[in-house]
């Protein structure tokens, strides 16, 4: 059982580059969220899902897009990259918000634009 | 604004003293779950404790025991006789809008020997 597994693990963006952040779990959990922590702060969602097919903003969305195809996956879309984008990105997933543990996080991915 | 407050930054202790990390959150709702997460060096997410806010009655686990208090917003986390290894970073995530966790800045704690 894999969990939620996130790639990649470390990312260098030149500014102006795209790249995609893929996150995929095994535990046909139906919510499933983005969220960043930069340095010395706390998590801040990006975008969260419900749901295949259906999406919804986060705290801080701007320079980012989602998509949810399937129940497995949960990409994160960067375009345009932007020095104030370098953080660190967890994915998580929940079955519910009432689970035993809440979330199932991923082991992050550290993204530097420079 | 900010909607869950971990007053203190970095709490600093030594070995087998007793921490207590504060959170008040606001919400609106009158049904919903609170967590604590623990980030250590390593930087992943370690689920601590879960907490619904229909039961008052504060509990232990291990070394880990928490107040929560509905009437002030408040959902404290203590542990006792810290040991190095408890030497992380403390969020606290209550479920206040929706179904989603809002995590607060997180307590910096350090544990010398």
């Amino acid at each position: 059982n894999a969990g939620v597994t996130q790639t990649p693990k470390f990312r260098i963006l030149k500014i102006g580059q795209s790249m995609t952040l893929q996150c995929t779990q095994d535990m046909n959990h139906n919510y499933m969220y983005w969220y960043r922590q930069d340095p010395g702060m706390g998590l801040k969602l990006i975008y969260y899902s419900v749901g295949a097919g259906i999406t919804d903003k986060g705290e801080v969305p701007n320079g980012y897009n989602v998509s949810r195809s399937t129940t497995e996956d949960f990409p994160l879309r960067l375009e345009l990259a932007a020095p104030s984008q370098t953080s660190v990105y967890f994915c998580a997933s929940s079955y519910s918000i009432s689970a035993n543990y809440g979330y199932t996080f991923g082991s992050g991915t550290r993204l530097t634009v420079v | 604004a900010q909607k869950v407050t971990q007053a203190q930054t970095e709490i600093s202790v030594v070995e087998k003293e007793d921490v207590t990390l504060d959170c008040v959150y606001e919400t609106r709702d009158t049904t919903y779950y609170l967590f604590w997460y623990k980030q250590p060096p390593s930087g992943e997410l370690v689920f601590l404790i879960r907490r619904n806010s229909f039961d008052e009655q504060n509990e232990i686990s291990g070394r880990y025991s928490w107040n929560f208090q509905k009437s002030t917003s408040s959902f404290n986390f203590t542990i006792t006789a810290s040991q190095v290894v408890d030497s992380a970073v403390y969020f606290c995530a209550p479920q206040i809008e929706g179904n989603k966790l809002t995590f607060g800045g997180g307590t910096r704690v350090l544990v010398k020997p």
